[in-house]
C-alpha cells in the first residue's frame, strides 16, 4: 500500500546545481501536485497537474519545472538551485477537486538543502 | 499575502480537556475548507473538512465549525488525547479545485 512514494527524503545541494526530486503514486490518482513548506508559511503549491500531458503553476512556481508524461509520475525539477529553495517538499494526489470530498494524499516530504 | 492565518503558533492543553484550534481566511471565494494533521517527518494527513453551504461537520471526536460572516472556523477536539499532538494546518479552496491556501500551522501539545 504504497501511496504517494517521494525520493530522495534527503538532499543537499550546492547553489547552481540542479536535481529532480521523483514522486510516483500508484491509486491511479488524476491530481497531482507539488508544496513546499517553509516555517510560518505554512504549505505552498508550486505545481500541479490534473491529469497526464496537463500542468499549471500553483502560488511559487518560479524556479521549478514539471511535467506530466505517465498518471502515476509527477517529477519537479530544479533548474539552478538557490539557497531560497531551501525547504520541504511534499508531492500530493488526489482522485478529483476538493468539492468533491476527495481526499488529497501527501507523501512523507523530501527535506532540501541548498548551500 | 496569506489568505489563510492561523495566528495562534502553538497550543497546550490537558488531556481529556477540549482543544480549540482557530483559522482565519480573507478570500470571500473559499468555499470549502480543510484540516490536516502533520507528525514530524510525515507528510499532512487529511483529518476533516467542511463545505461553506454547512456551519457545522462533526466526526467522533472532532468537530469543525464555520462561520462565514466572520471568515472563521475553528476545529475542536473532545475530548483530547496525547495522540492528538501534532501539527495541525487549516486550508481552504475556492470553486472545487485543488489550489489550496494553507495556514502556518498551529502545534498543539496535550500533556498527560
Amino acid at each position: 500500500n504504497a501511496g504517494v512514494t517521494q525520493t530522495p527524503k534527503f538532499q543537499v545541494l550546492k547553489t547552481g546545481q540542479s536535481m529532480t526530486l521523483q514522486c510516483a503514486q500508484d491509486m491511479n490518482h488524476e491530481y497531482m501536485s507539488w508544496y513546499r513548506q517553509d516555517p510560518g508559511m505554512g504549505l505552498r503549491l508550486i505545481h500541479y497537474s490534473v491529469g497526464a500531458g496537463i500542468t499549471d503553476q500553483g502560488e511559487v512556481p518560479n524556479g521549478y519545472n514539471v511535467s506530466r508524461s505517465t498518471t502515476e509520475d509527477f517529477p519537479l525539477r530544479l533548474l539552478s538551485a538557490a539557497p531560497s529553495q531551501t525547504s520541504v517538499y511534499f508531492c500530493a494526489s488526489s482522485y478529483g477537486g476538493t468539492l468533491s470530498g476527495n481526499t488529497i494524499y501527501f507523501g512523507e516530504g523530501s527535506w532540501l538543502t541548498v548551500v | 499575502d496569506q489568505q489563510v492565518k492561523q495566528n495562534s503558533p502553538s497550543l497546550s492543553v490537558q488531556e481529556g480537556r477540549i482543544s480549540i484550534l482557530n483559522c482565519d481566511y480573507t478570500n470571500s471565494m473559499f468555499d470549502y475548507f480543510l484540516w490536516y494533521k502533520k507528525y514530524p517527518a510525515e507528510g499532512p494527513t487529511f483529518l476533516i473538512s467542511i463545505s461553506s453551504i454547512k456551519d457545522k461537520n462533526e466526526d467522533g471526536r472532532f468537530t469543525v465549525f464555520l462561520n462565514k460572516s466572520a471568515k472563521h472556523l475553528s476545529l475542536h477536539i473532545v475530548p483530547s488525547q496525547p495522540g492528538d499532538s501534532a501539527v495541525y494546518f487549516c486550508a481552504a479552496s475556492a470553486g472545487g479545485n485543488n489550489d489550496m491556501r494553507f495556514g502556518a500551522g498551529t502545534r498543539l501539545t496535550v500533556k498527560p
